[in-house]
Protein backbone atom coordinates (compact mmCIF):
# COMPACT_ATOMS: atom_id res chain seq x y z
CA UNK A 1 0.00 0.00 0.00
CA UNK A 2 1.37 3.39 -0.93
CA UNK A 3 2.28 5.83 1.68
CA UNK A 4 0.36 8.24 -0.13
CA UNK A 5 -3.45 7.50 -1.95
CA UNK A 6 -5.04 9.87 -4.31
CA UNK A 7 -8.48 9.67 -5.66
CA UNK A 8 -10.21 9.92 -8.31
CA UNK A 9 -6.78 8.29 -10.60
CA UNK A 10 -8.89 10.42 -13.67
CA UNK A 11 -11.05 12.87 -13.10
CA UNK A 12 -13.51 14.40 -16.12
CA UNK A 13 -15.80 17.11 -15.83
CA UNK A 14 -17.42 19.98 -17.56
CA UNK A 15 -16.27 23.54 -17.68
CA UNK A 16 -17.07 25.59 -14.84
CA UNK A 17 -18.00 22.61 -12.48
CA UNK A 18 -16.47 22.60 -8.50
CA UNK A 19 -13.64 19.78 -8.53
CA UNK A 20 -12.54 18.09 -5.91
CA UNK A 21 -9.17 15.68 -5.83
CA UNK A 22 -8.79 13.88 -2.69
CA UNK A 23 -5.42 12.58 -0.71
CA UNK A 24 -4.64 10.17 2.01
CA UNK A 25 -1.92 9.60 3.51
CA UNK A 26 -0.45 6.54 6.54
CA UNK A 27 2.59 8.36 7.91
CA UNK A 28 3.04 11.42 10.13
CA UNK A 29 4.30 14.10 8.21
CA UNK A 30 5.55 17.85 8.46
CA UNK A 31 3.54 19.47 5.35
CA UNK A 32 1.75 18.31 2.35
CA UNK A 33 2.47 19.51 -1.41
CA UNK A 34 0.16 20.27 -3.97
CA UNK A 35 1.78 19.86 -7.47
CA UNK A 36 0.37 20.53 -10.78
CA UNK A 37 2.18 18.70 -14.07
CA UNK A 38 0.84 20.09 -17.02
CA UNK A 39 1.46 18.13 -20.30
CA UNK A 40 4.66 18.88 -21.24
CA UNK A 41 5.84 17.83 -18.29
CA UNK A 42 6.40 20.66 -16.38
CA UNK A 43 5.92 20.93 -12.49
CA UNK A 44 4.30 23.79 -10.23
CA UNK A 45 3.90 24.23 -7.15
CA UNK A 46 0.58 25.06 -5.99
CA UNK A 47 0.41 24.52 -2.34
CA UNK A 48 2.26 23.39 0.77
CA UNK A 49 0.00 22.72 3.85
CA UNK A 50 0.78 21.88 7.58
CA UNK A 51 -2.57 22.95 8.84
CA UNK A 52 -6.28 24.80 7.71
CA UNK A 53 -6.69 26.21 4.64
CA UNK A 54 -5.25 27.80 1.74
CA UNK A 55 -6.64 29.79 -0.91
CA UNK A 56 -5.18 30.74 -4.04
CA UNK A 57 -7.46 32.41 -7.11
CA UNK A 58 -9.69 29.72 -7.86
CA UNK A 59 -7.52 26.67 -5.87
CA UNK A 60 -7.72 26.01 -2.81
CA UNK A 61 -6.08 23.25 -0.77
CA UNK A 62 -7.41 21.87 3.19
CA UNK A 63 -5.72 19.52 5.39
CA UNK A 64 -7.02 17.50 8.50
CA UNK A 65 -3.77 16.62 10.05
CA UNK A 66 -5.78 14.28 12.88
CA UNK A 67 -7.68 12.35 9.98
CA UNK A 68 -4.03 12.55 7.27
CA UNK A 69 -6.28 13.95 4.56
CA UNK A 70 -6.10 16.65 2.29
CA UNK A 71 -8.09 17.88 -0.60
CA UNK A 72 -7.53 20.11 -3.18
CA UNK A 73 -10.54 22.07 -5.08
CA UNK A 74 -11.15 23.89 -8.15
CA UNK A 75 -14.09 26.36 -8.38
CA UNK A 76 -15.22 27.46 -11.54
CA UNK A 77 -13.04 24.59 -13.33
CA UNK A 78 -11.34 25.84 -16.94
CA UNK A 79 -10.35 23.99 -19.37
CA UNK A 80 -7.00 25.35 -18.93
CA UNK A 81 -6.88 23.58 -16.06
CA UNK A 82 -6.60 19.75 -16.96
CA UNK A 83 -3.21 18.81 -15.63
CA UNK A 84 -2.04 15.98 -13.47
CA UNK A 85 -2.33 16.68 -9.93
CA UNK A 86 0.07 15.40 -7.79
CA UNK A 87 -0.08 15.16 -3.80
CA UNK A 88 3.47 14.87 -1.80
CA UNK A 89 4.76 14.78 1.29
CA UNK A 90 7.31 15.53 3.92
CA UNK A 91 6.91 12.28 5.75
CA UNK A 92 8.72 11.90 9.32
CA UNK A 93 11.74 11.03 10.55
CA UNK A 94 12.78 12.73 6.91
CA UNK A 95 12.95 16.57 6.28
CA UNK A 96 12.67 18.55 3.43
CA UNK A 97 15.01 16.14 1.79
CA UNK A 98 12.80 13.59 0.39
CA UNK A 99 8.81 13.94 -0.95
CA UNK A 100 6.61 11.02 -1.12
CA UNK A 101 4.44 11.58 -3.75
CA UNK A 102 0.91 10.30 -4.88
CA UNK A 103 0.62 8.84 -8.44
CA UNK A 104 -1.60 11.76 -9.44
CA UNK A 105 -4.67 12.70 -10.43
CA UNK A 106 -5.37 13.18 -14.19
CA UNK A 107 -8.31 16.15 -14.39
CA UNK A 108 -9.76 16.85 -17.89
CA UNK A 109 -11.99 19.53 -18.04
CA UNK A 110 -14.10 19.94 -21.18
CA UNK A 111 -15.60 22.71 -22.66
CA UNK B 1 14.13 36.91 -8.46
CA UNK B 2 14.63 33.00 -7.82
CA UNK B 3 14.80 30.54 -10.56
CA UNK B 4 15.95 27.25 -11.94
CA UNK B 5 17.18 26.32 -15.30
CA UNK B 6 17.99 22.52 -16.44
CA UNK B 7 18.85 21.62 -20.14
CA UNK B 8 18.84 20.11 -22.54
CA UNK B 9 15.20 20.11 -22.35
CA UNK B 10 14.84 16.73 -24.58
CA UNK B 11 17.79 14.67 -25.31
CA UNK B 12 18.00 10.85 -27.34
CA UNK B 13 20.85 8.66 -26.79
CA UNK B 14 22.27 5.61 -27.66
CA UNK B 15 22.34 2.53 -25.29
CA UNK B 16 26.16 2.40 -23.31
CA UNK B 17 26.50 6.37 -24.35
CA UNK B 18 27.97 8.76 -21.53
CA UNK B 19 24.98 11.36 -19.74
CA UNK B 20 24.97 14.93 -18.49
CA UNK B 21 22.12 16.73 -17.50
CA UNK B 22 23.28 20.30 -16.21
CA UNK B 23 20.50 21.81 -13.22
CA UNK B 24 21.44 25.69 -12.04
CA UNK B 25 19.48 27.74 -9.66
CA UNK B 26 19.79 31.65 -9.78
CA UNK B 27 18.34 34.20 -7.31
CA UNK B 28 18.88 32.19 -3.98
CA UNK B 29 22.16 31.01 -2.17
CA UNK B 30 22.35 27.37 -0.52
CA UNK B 31 19.58 25.64 -1.64
CA UNK B 32 18.80 22.41 -1.24
CA UNK B 33 18.86 20.40 -4.51
CA UNK B 34 17.23 17.26 -5.96
CA UNK B 35 17.03 14.80 -9.01
CA UNK B 36 13.52 13.33 -9.71
CA UNK B 37 12.59 10.70 -12.47
CA UNK B 38 9.51 9.99 -13.53
CA UNK B 39 9.51 6.93 -16.21
CA UNK B 40 6.63 6.46 -18.31
CA UNK B 41 2.99 6.01 -16.64
CA UNK B 42 4.85 6.35 -13.66
CA UNK B 43 5.19 8.45 -10.13
CA UNK B 44 8.21 10.63 -9.63
CA UNK B 45 10.52 8.83 -7.76
CA UNK B 46 13.79 10.98 -6.02
CA UNK B 47 17.23 10.05 -7.46
CA UNK B 48 19.62 11.79 -5.44
CA UNK B 49 19.16 15.34 -2.79
CA UNK B 50 21.85 17.60 -2.06
CA UNK B 51 22.10 19.88 0.95
CA UNK B 52 25.68 21.45 -0.11
CA UNK B 53 28.82 21.45 -2.61
CA UNK B 54 30.01 18.03 -2.61
CA UNK B 55 27.06 16.36 -0.58
CA UNK B 56 24.73 13.98 -2.42
CA UNK B 57 22.83 11.60 -0.83
CA UNK B 58 21.43 8.93 -2.73
CA UNK B 59 17.99 7.68 -2.71
CA UNK B 60 18.10 4.30 -4.69
CA UNK B 61 20.88 2.04 -6.44
CA UNK B 62 20.93 2.68 -10.12
CA UNK B 63 23.11 3.43 -12.84
CA UNK B 64 23.37 7.30 -12.37
CA UNK B 65 25.60 9.73 -10.06
CA UNK B 66 24.99 12.91 -9.08
CA UNK B 67 27.43 15.87 -8.23
CA UNK B 68 27.15 19.34 -6.65
CA UNK B 69 30.36 21.31 -8.45
CA UNK B 70 29.04 24.76 -7.07
CA UNK B 71 26.52 25.92 -5.43
CA UNK B 72 23.78 26.50 -7.31
CA UNK B 73 25.10 23.76 -9.84
CA UNK B 74 23.44 20.44 -9.48
CA UNK B 75 24.75 17.46 -12.53
CA UNK B 76 23.14 14.33 -13.23
CA UNK B 77 25.77 11.84 -15.10
CA UNK B 78 25.61 8.18 -15.86
CA UNK B 79 29.17 6.38 -17.91
CA UNK B 80 26.77 4.05 -19.60
CA UNK B 81 22.69 4.68 -20.19
CA UNK B 82 20.76 1.56 -19.94
CA UNK B 83 17.49 1.58 -22.10
CA UNK B 84 15.81 2.02 -18.60
CA UNK B 85 17.24 5.35 -17.84
CA UNK B 86 14.66 6.36 -20.16
CA UNK B 87 11.89 8.76 -18.76
CA UNK B 88 11.53 12.61 -17.94
CA UNK B 89 14.23 14.06 -15.18
CA UNK B 90 13.38 17.11 -13.11
CA UNK B 91 15.89 18.99 -11.27
CA UNK B 92 13.95 20.95 -8.26
CA UNK B 93 15.31 23.25 -5.05
CA UNK B 94 14.04 24.20 -1.65
CA UNK B 95 15.68 26.99 0.34
CA UNK B 96 14.25 25.27 3.34
CA UNK B 97 10.63 23.58 4.06
CA UNK B 98 8.65 26.63 4.55
CA UNK B 99 9.21 28.08 1.26
CA UNK B 100 7.79 24.99 -0.91
CA UNK B 101 9.55 23.45 -3.98
CA UNK B 102 10.42 24.85 -7.54
CA UNK B 103 10.88 22.58 -10.40
CA UNK B 104 12.64 22.79 -13.55
CA UNK B 105 11.07 22.36 -16.43
CA UNK B 106 12.46 18.98 -17.50
CA UNK B 107 14.87 16.63 -19.33
CA UNK B 108 12.92 13.84 -21.48
CA UNK B 109 15.53 11.33 -22.07
CA UNK B 110 15.41 8.48 -24.65
CA UNK B 111 17.43 5.79 -24.50
CA UNK B 112 17.84 3.72 -28.07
Amino acid sequence: KNEVEQSPQNLTAQEGEFITINCSYSVGISALHWLQQHPGGGIVSLFMLSSGKKKHGRLIATINIQEKHSSLHITASHPRDSAVYICAVNAFPFGNEKLTFGTGTRLTIIP
Amino acid sequence: SQTIHQWPATLVQPVGSPLSLECTVEGTSNPNLYWYRQAAGRGLQLLFYSVGIGQISSEVPQNLSASRPQDRQFILSSKKLLLSDSGFYLCAYDRELNYGYTFGSGTRLTVV
